[in-house]
C-alpha cells in the first residue's frame, strides 16, 4: 500500500496570502495525485488531478507540481472561502489512498 | 448539472447489515466507473469500494473486503453498497463519488451517515 503523508498538519494564513501545502507518496505514483478540498459538513471538492492539472471551474489560484514522490499544493492568494481542509490522494496503484489532510485556517 | 444523492444509512448494530444506495443524474452513468469512500467521524478519507461501468471489475481494500460488496443497476442510474458484519470501526460518512479516467474522483454526492453500535 502506497502511504501519503501531508505537511503540515495545520497551516495558519492570513487572507491573501500565499499558501503552499506539501504531500509526500511512500513510493512514486508518477503523476497520479490529485488533490481535494474539504469543507465543514461537505464533500470534498477535486481541485487538481494529474498533479497539476485544474478540474472545471477551479479559480486560477490553485495550482500543482511535483510527480513521482513530491507535491505541492499552492494557493497564491487565499480567499476567505479558501480555508478548509485539502487532502491529497494517489490513484497509481491499489488501494487508493489518501493523505491525512493539511488545515489551512486563519491567521 | 451531476448530481449524486446518496441514501440508506442509519443507525446498525455490531455484525447487522444495511445497504446504501446513491441516485446519479446529470451524466451518463452507464459509461462511468464508480467508487464508495467513507469517512470517519473527525477522521480523514478512506476508499471503501470501485465498480467498472459494466460491473465486470471490482476492488475492495482488505478493511471490507468479504464484508462489503459493491453493485450497480444501469437502467436505473444506481450504484449500491451492502454492508454486512459490521464493526463499530465502519462508522463513517459514506460518500459515493465518479471515478475519473484514471481513477481520482470528480465528483462526489453528500454523503449518508451510517453508525454502528449496540
Amino acid at each position: 500500500e502506497i502511504v501519503m503523508t501531508q505537511s503540515p498538519a495545520t497551516l495558519s494564513v492570513s487572507p491573501g496570502e500565499r499558501a503552499t501545502l506539501s504531500c509526500r507518496a511512500s513510493q512514486s505514483v508518477s503523476n497520479n495525485l490529485a488533490w481535494y478540498q474539504q469543507k465543514p459538513g461537505q464533500a470534498p471538492r477535486l481541485l487538481i488531478y494529474g498533479a497539476s492539472t485544474g478540474a472545471t471551474g477551479i479559480p486560477a489560484r490553485f495550482s500543482g507540481s511535483g510527480s513521482g514522490t513530491e507535491f505541492t499544493l499552492t494557493i497564491s492568494s487565499l480567499q476567505s472561502e479558501d480555508f478548509a481542509v485539502y487532502y491529497c490522494q494517489q490513484y497509481h496503484n491499489w488501494p487508493l489512498t489518501f493523505g491525512p489532510g493539511t488545515t489551512v485556517d486563519i491567521k | 448539472q451531476v448530481q449524486l444523492v446518496e441514501s440508506g444509512g442509519g443507525l446498525v448494530k455490531p455484525g447487522g447489515s444495511l445497504r446504501l444506495s446513491c441516485a446519479a443524474s446529470g451524466f451518463t452513468f452507464s459509461d462511468s466507473y464508480m467508487t464508495w469512500i467513507r469517512q470517519a467521524p473527525g477522521k480523514g478519507l478512506e476508499w471503501v469500494s470501485y465498480i467498472t461501468s459494466t460491473s465486470r471489475y471490482t476492488n475492495y481494500p482488505d478493511s471490507v473486503k468479504g464484508r462489503f460488496t459493491i453493485s450497480r443497476d444501469n437502467a436505473q442510474n444506481s450504484l449500491y453498497l451492502q454492508m454486512n458484519g459490521l464493526r463499530a470501526e465502519d462508522t463513517a460518512v459514506y460518500y459515493c463519488a465518479r471515478a475519473g479516467y484514471s481513477n481520482y474522483l470528480d465528483y462526489w454526492g453528500l454523503g449518508t451517515l451510517v453508525t454502528v453500535s449496540s
